[in-house]
């Protein structure tokens, strides 16, 4: 089957520490996006690859950054985690950037900090 | 800007009861709008959507949605609960280009 996989499923790091969280797609899809979600909120867009382009979002801090080096695969690096970056993140793709496109969720990685 | 507002953060019914599940919008050009559920330690898995045309919508799992324009609701409904409905579920909307502006989601429990 056609997915969206994440790896690792859980991640623990240190504060300060650099982590890469990866993401692959089996759809070929143009589409890639980073979502961050705290306990009990909804998904809050960190950025998104348009194919090669890259899209951050206006409060997305400068600590998080994103790699597409083919279509296939997206990473997702946080330079210096804070204990306030704990969270689930989670990658989804969409065929192209019209509104009526769903988007296609990874399980996502859970993040803690230590 | 285009945004949603789910009414009610949980919601509790017994199993084989009906469940409606609230979903209001707001948006100044025609929504697209989606119904995700979540499950724990899950990702987002698209239960139906509206772009255009039939404003009844059929999704997976029995869950069906109706958009209604003059009341600016996609309410989801499902007319008979069980257990494994239990979940968190999120209304979406779209309406210019790739941003999915998600409501702050509704937790559904479902008792014997």
């Amino acid at each position: 089957d056609a997915m969206v996989i994440q790896n690792p499923r859980y991640q623990v790091t240190q504060f300060g520490k650099p982590v890469t969280l990866s993401c692959s797609q089996t759809l070929n899809h143009n589409v890639m996006y980073w979502y961050q979600q705290k306990s009990s909120q909804a998904p809050k867009l960190l950025f998104h690859y348009y194919d090669k382009d890259f899209n951050n979002e206006a409060d997305t801090p400068d600590n998080f950054q994103s790699r597409r080096p083919n279509t296939s695969f997206c990473f997702l690096d946080i330079r210096s985690p804070g204990l306030g970056d704990a969270a689930m993140y989670l990658c989804a793709t969409s065929l192209d950037r019209t509104s009526n496109q769903p988007q296609h969720f990874g399980d996502g990685t859970r993040l803690s900090i230590l | 800007a285009q945004s949603v507002t789910q009414l009610g953060s949980h919601v509790s019914v017994s199993e084989g009861a009906l469940v409606l599940l609230r979903c209001n919008y707001s948006s100044s050009v025609p929504p697209y709008l989606f119904w995700y559920v979540q499950y724990p330690n899950q990702g987002l898995q698209l239960l139906l959507k509206y772009t255009t045309g039939a404003t009844l919508v059929k999704g997976i799992n029995g869950f069906e949605a109706e958009f209604k324009k003059s009341e600016t609701s996609f309410h989801l409904t499902k007319p008979s609960a069980h257990m494994s409905d239990a979940a968190e579920y999120f209304c979406a909307v779209s309406a210019s280009g790739y941003a999915l502006n998600f409501g702050k989601g509704t937790s559904l429990l479902v008792t014997p």
